[in-house]
């Protein structure tokens, strides 16, 4: 069975400030997603790493895919309360696994005003 | 563009009474997927579908919980009997399977309150 870690479980900063939320498991991935879900609707896809030490950057977010494949980091900069929501990663093994993800528990971020 | 339709969006029902939720995935997806979120267990996932055939269902809690999927463009999830524990937010997905980087496109849930 493969587990993903993720840390911390919950974070509360105040708006402005900068933080990080990391994905860690034992096993390697061939892909890892990272979601976001808001109170009342299902995750929505972030962003995918594919390759071993892989940066992305999507305005104010950086992800990043660990070289071995097996933890990834999510960073945020000058955090907004817009940023408030249920932060989940979630890894492939690719192959014939029709899809199939395994997530993590998930980090919930709060931003305050 | 349509994405994953889910409903009902609320059900409240009584023990013993049974469940049935349902979904529409994305025109042209071939994957499935059921999850169940709690705020205890994080999101779990019940079972999926490839090309309407069920690949794996060992997330599925009890026999009391089956699902299906006729067609491509529709699947339930159905609990017989019914348990207050099964309350939770049930959520559908669907994605183009293969190669692992392609991602899963989630419905609004179905959040369900057994009393």
């Amino acid at each position: 069975t493969q587990l993903l870690e993720q840390s911390p479980q919950f974070l509360s900063i105040q708006e402005g400030e900068n933080l990080t939320v990391y994905c860690n498991s034992s096993s390697v991935f061939s892909s890892l997603q990272w979601y976001r879900q808001e109170p009342g609707e299902g995750p929505v896809l972030l962003v995918t790493v594919v390759t071993g030490g892989e940066v992305k950057k999507l305005k104010r977010l950086t992800f990043q895919f660990g070289d071995a494949r097996k933890d990834s980091s999510l960073h945020i900069t000058a955090a907004q309360p817009g940023d408030t929501g249920l932060y989940l990663c979630a890894g492939a093994v690719g192959g014939t696994s029709y899809g199939k993800l395994t997530f993590g528990q998930g980090t919930i971020l709060t931003v305050h005003p | 563009d349509a994405g994953v339709i889910q409903s009902p969006r609320h059900e409240v029902t009584e023990m013993g009474q049974e469940v049935t939720l349902r979904c529409k995935p994305i025109s042209g997806h071939n994957s499935l997927f059921w999850y169940r979120q709690t705020m205890m267990r994080g999101l779990e996932l019940l079972i999926y579908f490839n090309n309407n055939v069920p690949i794996d269902d060992s997330g599925m809690p009890e026999d009391r919980f089956s699902a299906k999927m006729p067609n491509a463009s529709f699947s339930t999830l159905k609990i017989q009997p019914s348990e207050p524990r099964d309350s939770a937010v049930y959520f559908c997905a669907s994605s183009l399977a293969g190669g692992g980087s392609q991602p899963q496109h989630f419905g609004d849930g179905t959040r369900l309150s057994i009393l």
